[in-house]
């Protein structure tokens, strides 16, 4: 089955670590995503990255780093500088680097929670 | 910040046809209007999209108005797994963005 697996479903951490959230998709999509998700809200582009090698800010990045060294995996970083990173985190990709004219495929997400 | 509004919530019957609206009067030319739906604690699902043409897949139907101004995501049959937040998203060719804003809670009863 092709499609976008996130790990772990839930995840605790104390404040003050940085946290690694995993992201790979089997689909051959170039463009891949991290979104941020509070309760009640909509999702909030964190970053994104349209090739290998490469990747851009999105709205949010302060506190968050990225990498992205094989087409099938974009894993995010929280670090101690986010000041609040207790969420929902969600995970996209979509074909190529038309952005959103390809639809994007999400992962099941990871809930993070600092204690 | 979101180009859209929606109502907050509605309630459908099931097996009814569901109407979602959606209000995007400030839309441009070259803008597209996407819905996606999330189910409960699940990452979000693309239903469809449009520029100016009404649409229809497997899922559901999208009506644009002529102007452009606001739009309806049309379930036809609604059943109790369509309950969901759905999201109306207007975005720009060539933007990498999606803008989610808080979305619509539909509700499906029996």
């Amino acid at each position: 089955d092709g499609g976008i697996t996130q790990s772990p479903k839930y995840l605790f951490r104390k404040e003050g670590q940085n946290v690694t959230l995993s992201c790979e998709q089997n689909l051959n999509h170039d463009a891949m995503y991290w979104y941020r998700q509070d309760p009640g809200q909509g999702l909030r582009l964190i970053y994104y990255s349209q090739i290998v090698n490469d990747f851009q800010k999105g709205d949010i990045a302060e506190g968050y780093s990225v990498s992205r060294e094989k087409k099938e995996s974009f894993p995010l970083t929280v670090t101690s500088a986010q000041k609040n990173p207790t969420a929902f985190y969600l995970c996209a990709s979509s074909i190529g680097a038309r952005g959103h004219r390809d639809e994007q495929f999400f992962g099941p997400g990871t809930r993070l929670t600092v204690l | 910040d979101a180009k859209t509004t929606q109502p907050p919530s509605m309630d459908c019957a099931e097996g009814r046809a569901a109407n979602l609206p959606c209000n995007h009067s400030t839309i441009s030319g070259n803008e597209y209007v996407y819905w996606y739906r999330q189910i409960h604690s699940q990452g979000p699902q693309y239903i469809i999209h449009g520029l100016k043409n009404n649409e229809t897949n497997e899922m559901a139907s999208l009506i644009i108005t002529e102007d452009r101004k606001s739009s309806t995501l049309i379930l036809p049959h609604a059943t109790l797994r369509d309950t969901a937040v759905y999201y109306c998203i207007v975005t720009w060719d060539g933007s990498e963005k999606l803008v989610f804003g808080k979305g619509m809670k539909l509700t499906v009863n029996p």
